[in-house]
């Protein structure tokens, strides 16, 4: 398996919920990253995770929780987010963390903050 | 500040015609260069990086230092090349690497 998968691909919800993002990695990749893209903008980075341990967090708002259960998975919980929070969110992995590796790219989830 | 820029929001070519995509990047120490592309309803993915100094899909890119650019080109357009290209520059920190992509440009191949 050579794909980043992510679930859901749609998600909408209230400014109260709480909710999980999904990705998931079978490429024995030891790092996994969140990325933030909103329309017609490059991707910014969020989070990264090397073998496991949270590595960067790009000061992002605590109602954004990411988890690394084990190396294949990597979760973002959402809570009390906030209508400007409606982006496209995209998970990636590579092989580990050194500069000049390939990043490989899941196919987001579109959240919709009502 | 680290900076990638990407001048060029949209260009358009005929098909057959040379492509060249403009990146420029600011960063005091040794650069680690990539371009990504995203093909229409398809994800994100690499193309080619300096280091590699490979052709995919017939586009090179050359790392210029005494410019900071590393600009993608293609002597020949296709129909096929219509995407979304992202520079990115890759920068260390003191656990894990970091991407800072372009803002992308729109290349349009007209046929």
């Amino acid at each position: 398996d050579t794909e980043v998968t992510q679930t859901p691909k749609h998600l909408v919800m209230g400014m109260t919920n709480k909710k999980s993002l999904k990705c998931e990695q079978h490429m024995g990749h030891r790092a996994m990253y969140w990325y933030k893209q909103k329309a017609k903008k490059p991707p910014e980075l969020m989070f990264v995770y090397s073998y496991e341990k949270l590595s960067i967090n790009e000061s992002v708002p605590s109602r954004f929780s990411p988890e690394c259960p084990n190396s294949s998975l990597l979760n973002l919980h959402l809570h009390a987010l906030q209508p400007e929070d409606s982006a496209l969110y995209l998970c990636a992995s590579s092989q580990d963390s050194k500069r000049y590796n390939e990043q490989f790219f899941g196919p987001g989830t579109r959240l919709t903050v009502l | 500040a680290q900076r990638v820029t990407q001048p060029e929001k949209l260009l358009s070519v005929f098909k057959g015609a040379p492509v060249e995509l403009k990146c420029n990047y600011s960063y005091s120490g040794s650069p680690e260069l990539f371009w990504y592309v995203q093909y229409s309803r398809q994800r994100l993915q690499l193309l080619l990086r300096h280091i590699s100094r490979e052709s995919i899909k017939g586009f090179t890119a050359d790392l210029n230092k005494g410019e900071t650019s590393f600009h993608l080109k293609k002597p020949f357009a296709q129909e096929e090349d219509s995407a979304m290209y992202y520079c990115a520059l890759s920068l260390p920190s003191s656990s894990a690497s970091k991407i800072i992509f372009g803002s992308g440009t729109r290349l349009s191949i007209r046929p």
